[in-house]
C-alpha cells in the first residue's frame, strides 16, 4: 500500500540555520503530497501541499518541491526560528481524494 | 472560518470499558476522520465518513466502532479499553474530493486507562 517515510525523528538547530527534512513517498501515478506542522497541545494543521511533477508548494517560509523521479518531497527553510519549533509531518493523498497517508513526524528544536 | 470540537479533551477509563469520544464541526464539511496518534508513529487512520450515516474503514479499526449520525458529528467508541491503547485521538474533516484531502483537525483528546 501507500506510504511516507521520515528519516529523521528529531532534528535539532540554532536560529538562522538551514532546515531540511526529508520525505520520501511510495505509491502509484502522481499522488498528492502535503505537509502538515503540528504545535504543542493543537492539532496538526496544514502548511500546504503540491500534486504534480516540479510543483513546488511553499507557505510561511518554507517550501517543498514534488519530485517524482526521486519520490521525495522534502521540506526546506532558509533560515529557521525559534516559533518554529514544532513536529512536522509529511503525508500522502489517495487517489480518491478522501484519506491521507502521514509519515511518522519529525520532531524541529530551534535554540535561540 | 470554523472550527472542530473534540470531548472530552481528557478520557479516563479502566481497562475493558466502553468508551466514547464526540467531534463535533462547523464548517460544514462532508468528510470527516478519526486517526489516532501515538509518538513516533504518526498518525494513523482509524474511520471515516464520507457524508452522514456513512463510516470506512481506516488502517487501524479493529477494536473501534464510529458514528456518523448528523454531517456536524462523528463520534468514535473503544469498544474495550487497552492500557497499550493509551494515545491522543484526533478528528478532522475536509470539504469533499474537489480540494484533494486538505484536512483540518481538531485539537485532540487522550485517552488514559487505568
Amino acid at each position: 500500500g501507500d506510504s511516507v517515510t521520515q528519516t529523521e525523528g528529531q532534528v535539532a538547530l540554532s536560529e538562522e540555520d538551514f532546515l531540511t527534512i526529508h520525505c520520501n513517498y511510495s505509491a502509484s501515478g502522481y499522488p498528492a503530497l502535503f505537509w502538515y506542522v503540528q504545535y504543542p497541545g493543537e492539532g496538526p494543521q496544514f502548511l500546504f501541499r503540491a500534486s504534480r511533477d516540479k510543483e513546488k508548494g511553499s507557505s510561511r517560509g518554507f517550501e517543498a518541491t514534488y519530485d517524482k523521479g526521486t519520490t521525495s518531497f522534502h521540506l526546506r527553510k532558509a533560515s529557521v526560528q525559534e516559533s518554529d519549533s514544532a513536529v512536522y509531518y509529511c503525508a500522502l493523498g489517495d487517489g480518491m481524494g478522501y484519506k491521507l497517508t502521514f509519515g511518522t513526524g519529525t520532531s524541529l528544536l530551534v535554540d535561540p | 472560518g470554523g472550527i472542530i470540537t473534540q470531548t472530552p479533551k481528557f478520557l479516563i477509563g479502566q481497562e475493558g470499558q466502553k468508551l466514547t469520544l464526540k467531534c463535533q464541526q462547523n464548517f460544514n464539511h462532508d468528510t470527516m476522520y478519526w486517526y489516532r496518534q501515538d509518538s513516533g508513529k504518526g498518525l494513523r487512520l482509524i474511520y471515516y465518513s464520507i457524508t452522514e450515516n456513512d463510516l470506512q474503514k481506516g488502517d487501524l479499526s479493529e477494536g473501534y466502532d464510529a458514528s456518523r449520525e448528523k454531517k456536524s458529528s462523528f463520534s468514535l467508541t473503544v469498544t474495550s479499553a487497552q492500557k497499550n491503547e493509551m494515545a491522543v485521538f484526533l478528528c478532522a474533516s475536509s470539504i469533499d474530493r474537489v480540494t484533494g484531502n486538505t484536512l483540518y483537525f481538531g485539537e485532540g483528546s487522550r485517552l488514559i486507562v487505568v
